[in-house]
């Protein structure tokens, strides 16, 4: 399958810690996104990471590809409870987007 | 401000009726996309369009079809429900095909 997978599945977290979310894949990828999707906001582009490129920052997020081990992770930096959402890896394997079943985020008070 | 609009957020039917889903996007964006949504499975692709009047299957295009008439607007039609197409179904459009894609707010249908 060409689908990335999300790992772990869920994440709970005390807030002001840093977490962090992995993807893996099987295919050549031209570019890896992640999603955000919340109850209130649907979901919402949060990066884009080309395959020429190892790191990425936006704000509190930075997100890392290591295209020789067909993986990217995700870190949320001194997480806020606004930060719980559903977070989802997306790759551009042929100009389509194939998606992970995405990593459910808790931030506990 | 991008903006992807869904017609209903909920939506009840009954097994065999005829469903409509609207997505209409102002960014004039080329290409549209329908996907469902399941619990443990993510975005499973529906249809996609990259032209007016040009439609693709995607992954799971059984029970459905389509309808881009114009740029803006991309329809989904279920012919006949049926309760295995319960689901959230999401609507979303891009500049192309692997570019960051825009979502609506979803709509959840349930079929009885």
């Amino acid at each position: 399958s060409q689908q990335g997978e999300e790992d772990p599945q869920a994440l709970s977290i005390q807030e002001g810690e840093n977490a962090t979310m992995n993807c893996s894949y099987k295919t050549s990828i031209n570019n890896l996104q992640w999603y955000r999707q919340n109850s209130g906001r649907g979901l919402v582009h949060l990066i884009l990471i080309r395959s020429n490129e190892r790191e990425k920052h936006s704000g509190r997020l930075r997100v890392t590809l290591d295209t020789s081990k067909k993986s990217s992770s995700l870190l949320i930096t001194a997480s806020r409870a606004a930060d719980t959402a559903s977070y989802f890896c997306a790759l551009d394997s042929n100009y389509q987007l194939i998606w992970g079943a995405g990593t459910k985020l808790i931030i506990k008070p | 401000d991008v903006k992807v609009t869904q017609s209903s957020r909920y939506l009840v039917k009954r097994t065999g009726e005829k469903v409509f889903l609207e997505c209409v996007q102002d960014m004039d964006h080329e290409n549209m996309f329908w996907y469902r949504q399941d619990p443990g499975l993510g975005l499973r692709l529906i249809y996609f369009s990259y032209d007016v009047k040009m439609k693709e299957k995607g992954d799971i295009p059984e029970g459905y079809s389509v309808s881009r008439e114009k740029k803006e607007r991309f329809s989904l039609i279920l012919e006949s429900a049926s309760t295995n197409q319960t689901s959230m179904y999401l609507c979303a459009s891009s500049p192309t095909g692997a570019d960051t894609q825009y979502f609506g707010p979803g709509t959840r249908l349930t079929v009885l």
